[in-house]
């Protein structure tokens, strides 16, 4: 068991972009989140999946945003046409059934251009 | 709308000399209430979920407590090791019970 492991762990792109984002959840989790964190605030959160299905997004993500949770292992977060407010932390957790304690990857820092 | 309220923003402390932060949240609806630690360029690392008023849990030299409308984490004789941003979150009860509203956190800076 290695934790929850993100790549890229920093991301630099243009305005107008699109970029993708990986998350690897821990082996037995069937839970997983994404959560977006800006500097000086706490984590805010994105989407949340049951195994595959995708069961919440939050009023935060846009129509640029999509996320996948293929047969329930890892996901994807992507975000088209990046923007300059897009820039910040993107954190992955999951957890195992009801259980309310996230583990947390390490997150991506994005920094749009 | 579900409310999470940290204090103080920022602490500074010497070595041994303990303190408390303060956490303090929108009571409705409260399912359960999590402190998590998060060093720079990390994720946040799970620490204590409290569910009812009166509760208590420690672990090493931080011990978290819950009343009905605040929690404390106490840190006692703390180590440099302990710098760290302290985050504060809630749960809600019903069918968004998988969602965590979090404070913007106390940094904590202990200086040996």
């Amino acid at each position: 068991d290695t934790g929850v492991s993100q790549d890229p762990r920093h991301k630099i792109t243009k305005r107008g972009q699109n970029v993708t984002f990986r998350c690897d959840p821990i082996s037995e989790h069937n839970r997983l989140y994404w959560y977006r964190q800006t500097l000086g605030q706490g984590p805010e959160f994105l989407t949340y999946f049951q195994n595959e299905a995708q069961l919440e997004k939050s009023r935060l993500l846009s129509d640029r945003f999509s996320a996948e949770r293929p047969k329930g292992s890892f996901s994807t977060l992507e975000i088209q046409r990046t923007e300059q407010g897009d820039s910040a932390m993107y954190l992955c957790a999951s957890s195992y059934g009801g259980n309310e304690k996230l583990f947390f990857g390490s997150g991506t820092q994005l920094s749009v251009l | 709308e579900d409310q999470v309220t940290q204090s103080p923003e920022a602490l500074r402390l010497q070595e041994g000399e303990s303190s408390s932060l303060n956490c303090s949240y929108t009571v409705s609806g409260l399912r359960g209430l999590f402190w998590y630690r998060q060093d720079p360029g990390k994720g946040p690392e799970f620490l204590f979920t409290l569910y009812s008023a009166g509760e208590e849990k420690e672990k090493e030299r931080l011990k978290a407590t819950l009343t009905k409308k605040e929690s404390f984490l106490h840190i006692t004789a703390p180590k440099p090791e302990d710098s760290a941003t302290y985050l504060c979150a809630r749960a809600n009860s019903g069918g968004s019970n998988y969602k965590l509203t979090f404070g913007k956190g106390t940094l904590l800076t202990v200086n040996p």
